[in-house]
């Protein structure tokens, strides 16, 4: 079974600093990941996915992740962190046809 | 883009009736629909996955009898808590699968509160 691995539980940046949410997988097949966005009581809004082609995806709100087969990691990250960060941020590999999702990162932003 | 609209957003339903949770596909046909439990504080977990005119497929651990789902149109699925109890107090969430690629559009989600 293909799994996923978020280190942190809890990240906390300054507004305008670097993202780093880290996220590793666990596959047997080339592997399809994903990196979710969760506000409080809300869905989930994809950020990015990768599917084989390009090896850094660019993704919505500034937000880009690398797959890196030999590191077996697909970190995303953010060179600037706005206040509207502030999320859950789930990392997801599909897995026979539903996504595995990982146990996920609360980002917070401090002013 | 795809829209899944998941309602209600909020239920609090008495201990040992049943409740109801509906997703539609407002733009698209969802062939597959994927629900999902969230606890507070926890990731998403994969209860079962329906297919349009079949029955669903439930993960281990999973209550079939329980938690029935019912996907019969390509627009609508259905998730029934049956006798539900405080432990079944949860976030549930709807997924469809869009388009021939990996492509998954979420509903809202629907907090269920059991007293």
């Amino acid at each position: 079974a293909q799994s996923v691995t978020q280190l942190g539980s809890h990240v906390s940046v300054s507004e305008g600093a670097l993202v780093l949410l880290r996220c590793n997988y666990s596959s047997s097949v080339p592997p399809y990941l994903f990196w979710y966005v969760q506000y409080p009581n809300q869905g989930l809004q994809l950020l990015l996915k990768y599917t084989s082609a390009a090896t850094l995806v660019k993704g919505i709100n500034g937000f880009e992740a690398e797959f890196k087969k030999s590191e077996t990691s697909f970190h995303l990250t953010k060179p600037s962190a706005h206040m509207s960060d502030a999320a859950e941020y789930f990392c997801a590999v599909s897995d026979r046809g539903g996504l595995t999702f990982g146990t996920g990162t609360r980002l917070t932003i401090i002013p | 883009g795809a829209v899944v609209s998941q309602h209600p957003s909020r239920v609090i339903c008495k201990s040992g009736t049943s409740v109801k949770i509906e997703c539609r596909s407002l733009d698209f046909q969802a062939t597959t629909m994927f629900w999902y439990r969230q606890f507070p504080k926890q990731s998403l977990m994969l209860m079962a996955t329906s297919n349009e005119g079949s029955k669903a497929t439930y993960e281990q651990g999973v209550e079939k009898d329980k938690f029935l789902i019912n996907h019969a149109s390509l627009t609508l699925s259905t998730l029934t808590v049956t006798s539900a109890h405080p432990e079944d107090s949860s976030f549930y969430i709807c997924s469809a699968r869009t388009g021939s690629g990996y492509g998954y559009t979420f509903g809202s989600g629907t907090r269920l509160t059991v007293v």
